[in-house]
């Protein structure tokens, strides 16, 4: 049960376009399209934006995307927004009722 | 409105336990797997236990086997966990979270927690 590893910050300026990776194994990432990611603003809970990789919850907007390669996923922030500044987690089921964090990127909007 | 209150968080000894409630409302509680997930003070979120809708399997992340036991009491739309051998490192803001979902219509188990709690916050320390 190692944690997923993904970059520990990543910034961009407004309008453009910024990308974090969530690296796994062959026995969750790689294993399952059951990724999901999370943001959390300063002092909140986090809140889902992306699951089964691709899949963006109603009222997530468009411009996050998410995608996976092998034992990698990314998250990709489209048109980047002030807004948009938060901590980001990936998560992985990994099995048998069993899940795996990412351990955060931080984005920081210029 | 989906909702999910946790309570039970407290300053503990180590060594000591505690009790964490959960309490859903908003949506059929027996339809939907739970988990806790905790958080450390300024560190990143870490998958604690989960458990299927009817509690007859369980999980738990290895640095709590042993330790902690979740159940749920699908009656009162609650969930609980039961920490005991408590130890400084799980000191956390402990969320309740609302897990898997099987679509029978679609014969497709959803893999994600899409609905957090607040958080009850546990303390540790002599």
């Amino acid at each position: 049960q190692s944690a997923l590893t993904q970059p520990r910050s990543v910034s961009g300026s407004p309008g453009q376009s910024v990308t974090i990776s969530c690296t796994g194994t062959s026995s969750d990432v790689g294993n399952y399209n059951s990724v999901s990611w999370y943001q959390q603003l300063p002092g909140k809970a986090p809140k889902l934006m992306i699951y089964d990789v691709d899949q963006r919850p109603s009222g997530v907007p468009d411009r996050f995307s998410g995608s996976k390669t092998g034992n990698t996923a990314s998250l990709t922030i489209s048109g980047l927004q002030a807004e948009d500044e938060a901590d980001y987690f990936c998560c992985s089921f990994a099995g048998t009722y069993t899940y795996v964090f990412g351990l955060g990127t931080k984005v920081t909007v210029l | 409105e989906v909702r999910l209150v946790e309570s039970g968080g407290g300053a503990v000894r180590p060594g000591g336990s505690l009790t964490l409630s959960c309490e859903a409302s908003g949506f059929m509680f027996d339809d939907y797997d739970m988990s806790w997930v905790r958080q450390a003070p300024g560190k990143g979120l870490e998958w604690v236990s989960a458990i299927n809708w009817n509690g007859a399997s369980i999980a738990y992340a290895d640095s709590v086997k042993g330790r902690f036991t979740i159940s749920r009491d699908n009656a009162r739309n609650s969930l609980y966990l039961q920490l005991s051998s408590l130890r400084a490192e799980d000191t956390a803001l402990y969320y309740c979270t609302r897990g898997a979902y099987y679509d029978i219509l679609r014969a497709v188990y959803y893999y994600y927690m899409d609905v957090w709690g607040q958080g009850t916050t546990v303390t540790v320390s002599s």
